[in-house]
């Protein structure tokens, strides 16, 4: 059973540029956690998905970033005109569907993005 | 609100010392805790959960209890390896569904020389 896979683990983008990063949860993981990770930070909630609902965005700057989990395929954390204040390391979790007992998140390796 | 507070590192030990890192939180109700390892350009890895109070966790040698009278849930391991070099974070979640993202300390960096 695969893990939690992001990508691309690295991605460089000049300012005004967008980013895309990709995250595909655990195979019967239903729910999607991102969270950004500046440097010498713990992490901080962004955004939490289930498939094509978003059920909790309180952590989500409110302008340039959006996040969607589609019917079929990654979830996605797009962020647009990026700022230099963007370079962070994203992560995204998973666990499984509200029944069940276990909801504990599982983390990918992380998107290192470097806005220059 | 919630908040977890964590020891500030970097801590630095000799190999086969003991450990402990200090983690106390901030929530009402009846959260579920855990301590999250990430090494060196990775991503974080589970080490160890409680989901009530008085629970202990462990795993790879390292434990922690779940001690709602002092609202804490310290990290310990009794004799450390160089291999346990990483960041140690320390979390709590409110339950499943919409309240179940996780609210993360700030980190503690360790550091074990041979």
């Amino acid at each position: 059973n695969a893990g939690v896979m992001q990508n691309p683990r690295h991605l460089v983008r000049r300012r005004g540029q967008e980013a895309r990063l990709r995250c595909s949860p655990m195979k019967g993981h239903s729910h999607v956690y991102w969270y950004r990770q500046l440097p010498e930070e713990g992490l901080k909630f962004m955004v939490y998905l289930q498939k094509e609902n978003i059920i909790d965005e309180s952590g989500m700057p409110k302008e340039r970033f959006s996040a969607e989990f589609p019917k079929e395929g990654p979830s996605i954390l797009r962020i647009q005109q990026v700022v230099r204040g963007d370079s962070a390391a994203y992560f995204c979790a998973s666990s499984p569907s509200r029944d069940s007992l276990s909801y504990e998140q599982y983390f990918g390796p992380g998107t290192r993005l470097t806005v220059t | 609100g919630n908040s977890v507070t964590q020891m500030e590192g970097p801590v630095t030990l000799s190999e086969e010392a003991f450990l402990t890192i200090n983690c106390t939180y901030t929530a009402t109700g009846y959260p579920s805790l855990f301590w999250y390892v990430q090494y060196p350009g990775e991503g974080l890895q589970l080490l160890l959960k409680a989901t009530k109070a008085d629970d202990k966790g462990s795993n790879k040698g390292f434990e922690a209890t779940y001690r709602k009278e002092t609202t804490s849930f310290h990290l310990e391991k009794g004799s450390v390896q160089v291999s346990d070099s990483a960041v140690y974070f320390c979390a709590l979640s409110k339950g499943r569904g919409s309240q179940g993202n996780l609210i993360f300390g700030k980190g503690t960096k360790l550091s074990v020389k041979p």
